[in-house]
């Protein structure tokens, strides 16, 4: 069956390292994936972009990668701060939009 | 350019009644999905409509909801005899395109609360 997994409930890090969270998806040919950030009380939004013939995508302190081989997307945040802090949800872009669970990411001072 | 509006913000109804909650797509966009987030739990796909159409209803509970999407005005997600069970948060999103692989992204509202009571 199609199934997202994202690596973790939730991460703890300490404010300056770097956050990487984990999407995996199975029984899915997406041509792209989407990554979005969710604060409690709000919807999501939108962060990133990449598509599968893209290794690599980078925006400011975020950067994603790709890999249709090993069917997984990785999110990194350099030089993380507390104001990081939220849910970020993978999405696969299908006929519809697909969410993985999110992981809570918590950047501690 | 107003984002994806989502009313009302916090609903509360008790078992038996009917929830309505509506979404105006931002402007120039004729797609909407509905989502719903259970505490603690991620989003799940309910529903994806055109101006007019349904193109996919797959996570839509068989009973009790619909979905519309008129040619005028917001798009309504409707439950009927809510129950304890469908307290949550309803999310609308709107894109200007069908998604199915075309890369569009798609823009989501603030959320709906519903508590039932």
């Amino acid at each position: 069956s199609q199934k997202i997994e994202q690596n973790s409930e939730a991460l703890n890090i300490q404010e300056g390292k770097t956050a990487t969270l984990t999407c995996n998806y199975t029984n899915y040919s997406p041509a792209y994936l989407q990554w979005y950030r969710q604060d409690p009380g709000r919807g999501p939004v939108f962060l990133l972009l990449i598509r599968e013939n893209e290794k690599e995508k980078r925006k400011e302190r975020l950067k994603v990668t790709f890999d249709t081989t090993l069917k997984q997307s990785l999110f990194h945040i350099t030089a993380s701060q507390p104001a990081d802090s939220a849910t970020y949800l993978c999405a696969v872009d299908g006929q519809n939009f697909v969410f993985g669970p999110g992981t809570r990411l918590s950047v501690l001072p | 350019n107003a984002g994806v509006m989502q009313n009302p913000r916090h609903l509360v109804r008790r078992r038996g009644q009917e929830a309505r909650l509506r979404c105006s797509p931002m402007k120039g966009h004729s797609h909407v999905y509905w989502y719903r987030q259970l505490p603690e739990e991620g989003l799940k796909f309910m529903v994806y409509l055109q101006k007019e159409n349904i193109i996919d209803e797959s996570g839509m509970p068989k009973e009790r909801f619909s979905a519309e999407f008129p040619k005028e005005g917001p798009s309504i997600l409707r439950i009927q005899q809510v129950v304890r069970g469908d307290s949550a948060a309803y999310f609308c999103a709107s894109s200007p395109q069908s998604t199915g692989n075309s890369g569009n992204t798609i823009y989501f509202g603030e959320g709906s609360w519903l508590t039932v009571v």
